[in-house]
């Protein structure tokens, strides 16, 4: 089937190491973050989301960070595996009645044995 | 449970022809997003729909590109006089009301116009 990313950048990892994805974001009015994960022939899954409000959150072998003052979203993954070879998008929102979702241009992340 | 499910996952067509696409999303979930993914790019908004009302056309392409959602339920994407440009895969999101209540994909239809 169509194979989503074919070319956006792409972060090489081994197995085991720590992956950091980065996204800059665009509306300095956007108040909630999220980070999806895509894997061929699929649609995006939600990973995690942060308000404006936190600079951190964590979740199960996932943190995301957010600089407001850059426009800056980054995703670190602790002990990456191969399950997490995929794209990765970050997508920016207003929240006010509905979301409607600005999305990045996404990472690609091959996880290597 | 069952999650959000379109229809059909793939269409090839021919240019000029009307294509239609089809959204199930989650029971209970009031707010439906349609999305589109052009190759090796993120997501671009086309629509939202709460309940059977479309508040938020603005990313409609042109007016060849048309939604409908009947019964707070299945949702229609429907393309007239398909171009080469519209080739793509049509995402649809599903989520319940609220402002920071996260979207639930479906995996798509992939659209290529011949």
């Amino acid at each position: 089937g169509e194979s989503v990313g074919l070319h956006l950048p792409t972060l090489s990892v081994q197995e085991g190491d720590n992956s950091i994805i980065n996204c800059a974001y665009s509306n300095s009015a956007s108040d909630y973050f999220i980070w999806y994960k895509q894997e061929s022939g699929k649609g995006p899954q939600f990973i995690i989301d942060i308000r404006s409000n936190m600079d951190k959150r964590q979740g199960q072998r996932v943190t995301v960070l957010l600089n407001k003052t850059v426009k800056h979203l980054s995703l670190q993954i602790a002990a990456t595996q191969p399950g997490d070879s995929a794209v990765y998008f970050c997508a920016e929102t207003r929240s006010g009645g509905y979301n409607k979702l600005i999305f990045g241009a996404g990472t690609r992340l091959a996880v290597h044995p | 449970g069952a999650g959000v499910s379109q229809s059909p996952s793939n269409k090839v067509t021919e240019k000029g022809k009307d294509v239609e696409l089809r959204c199930d999303p989650i029971s209970g979930h009031t707010a439906l997003y349609w999305y589109r993914q052009r190759l090796g790019q993120g997501l671009e908004f086309l629509i939202y729909f709460q309940g059977n009302s479309a508040p938020d056309k603005s990313g409609l392409p042109s007016d060849r590109f048309s939604a409908e959602r009947t019964g707070e339920s299945v949702s229609t994407l429907t393309i007239q006089r398909t171009q080469q440009e519209d080739s793509a895969v049509y995402l649809c999101a599903s989520s319940l009301a609220g402002a920071l209540a996260p979207q639930h994909f479906g995996d798509g239809t992939r659209l290529s116009i011949l």
